[in-house]
């Protein structure tokens, strides 16, 4: 059974901070990674979406990395800003599993003023 | 349009009554999917759907949900006699394919059931 989990659960940073989110998955058939954003009570905005043959995306401050071999996927923020302060969810899609995203748990992330 | 709709945004419903929410995908994607968020950030596959048809249901409570998707129509998913357990955001997505490609998922705003 794939599964997808995401550590720390919340994470509290000062504005201009440099951080990293983790996301590791169990299986390493995976077609595809993507990241998401979800504000309070408001849907899922993706970031990034890294295919399995593909190392990393990068968008404006935003860097995702795909590591098959270890499992993990890791979401690299620069000079982080109070308005990145939101829930931030990686999902995977697998081998025979119909396309669905295996999601994990998220990271709360907090960014100071 | 390039967003995927979901309507109503808020449904209250008392335990027993039907609820039923829209999706609809952004034109030209062929898959569908329904996701149910019940915890803070838990995410539960339901139901997807290519084009009109029923791709996988593994994930759909089969005695009280029902999920549809006509052609030119926006999908649907109805409860039957919500449970308080029901209560969750309900979430559509739509693709070009199955994400097994360079195409991800939109995901539309959600709608949120309460079941009183």
């Amino acid at each position: 059974k794939q599964e997808v989990t995401q550590i720390p659960a919340a994470l509290s940073v000062p504005e201009g901070e440099n951080l990293v989110l983790n996301c590791s998955f169990t299986d390493s058939a995976i077609y595809n990674l993507q990241w998401f954003r979800q504000d309070p009570g408001k849907g899922l905005t993706s970031l990034l979406l890294i295919q399995s043959s593909q190392r990393e995306q990068t968008s404006g401050r935003l860097n995702a990395s795909l590591d098959k071999s270890s499992g993990r996927s890791t979401l690299y923020i620069a000079a982080s800003q109070p308005g990145d302060s939101a829930t931030y969810l990686c999902a995977g899609t697998f081998y025979n599993q119909g396309g669905k995203l295996i999601f994990g748990q998220g990271t709360e992330l907090s960014v100071k003023p | 349009g390039e967003e995927v709709a979901q309507t109503p945004k808020h449904l209250v419903r008392g335990e027993g009554q039907k609820a039923k929410l829209y999706c609809a995908p952004i034109k030209g994607h062929s898959y569908v999917f329904w996701y149910q968020q019940v915890l803070k950030n838990e995410f539960k596959f339901l139901i997807s759907f290519q084009n009109e048809n029923v791709f996988d249901e593994t994930g759909m409570p089969k005695e009280r949900f029902s999920a549809k998707c006509l052609p030119n129509s926006p999908c649907s998913l109805e409860i039957q006699a919500t449970k308080l357990e029901d209560s969750a955001v309900y979430f559509c997505a739509s693709s070009q394919s199955l994400g097994l490609t360079n195409y991800g998922y939109t995901f539309g705003s959600g709608t949120r059931l309460t079941v009183v």
